[in-house]
């Protein structure tokens, strides 16, 4: 079946440290990727996202590339701050081009950044 | 300011009696769905609607139920049939082509 593996947290860096957070997939046919951060008592929010093999998505700071090969999205930032301290999904759409709503999300990794 | 409002933040509730959450957006989008959360499980998808008077179930919709007689609200029924109901709810609205966008959640309590 469709599924979404992510490394279980808690991870816990300093401030400016290297962030990555591993996400791996199996699915059937051709997914759309996406990272979505929850902070806090919100909702989710969408973080980036990759349609294609080889696309790169980034924001804020954050990228992760769409590695078909290995069927990875893995999250990367350079330099974390005290302010990325939230939960990270990595989750996957079938519905390339449809609605984006029936994603199958991973369990979520918590990052807690200390100064 | 266009979003999603999801009330009330807190609910709690005596065991055997059902509940309804509320969701209503004014984004003007098509499809809207709901989803629990609980911890270590991530999110899994209960109901989800693509157009008003028309819902399908998701992976977990046994104990659940809603309606959608307005494009801009799609409440959720917690009934007594559900076994687990205390969680985290979120719901979720979105277009074809367009990231989805989230309410701040429900937490509920069932005591």
């Amino acid at each position: 079946g469709n599924s979404v593996t992510q490394m279980e947290g808690p991870v816990t860096l300093s401030e400016e440290a290297f962030l990555t957070i591993n996400c791996t997939y199996t699915a059937t046919g051709y997914p759309s990727l996406f990272w979505y951060v929850q902070y806090p008592g919100e909702g989710l929010q969408l973080l980036l996202k990759a349609t294609k093999a080889d696309d790169k998505g980034s924001n804020k700071g954050f990228e992760a590339t769409y590695r078909k090969e290995t069927t990875s999205f893995h999250l990367e930032k350079g330099s974390v701050q005290v302010s990325d301290s939230a939960v990270y999904f990595c989750a996957l759409s079938l519905n390339y081009g449809g609605s984006q709503g029936n994603l199958i999300f991973g369990k979520g990794t918590k990052l807690s950044v200390k100064p | 300011d266009g979003g999603i409002t999801q009330s009330p933040k807190y609910l709690f509730r005596k065991e055997g009696q059902n509940v309804t959450l509320s969701c209503e957006q004014n984004l003007n989008h098509d499809a809207m769905y709901w989803y629990r959360q609980d911890p270590g499980q991530g999110l899994r998808l209960i109901y989800y609607s693509q157009i008003v008077n028309d819902f399908q179930k998701g992976d977990i919709a046994e104990g659940y139920s809603v309606s959608r007689e307005k494009k801009e609200s799609f409440p959720l029924t917690v009934t007594s049939a559900q076994k687990n109901p205390t969680a985290f709810y979120l719901c979720a609205s979105g277009t074809r082509n367009s990231p989805l966008h989230f309410g701040n959640g429900t937490r509920l309590t069932v005591t």
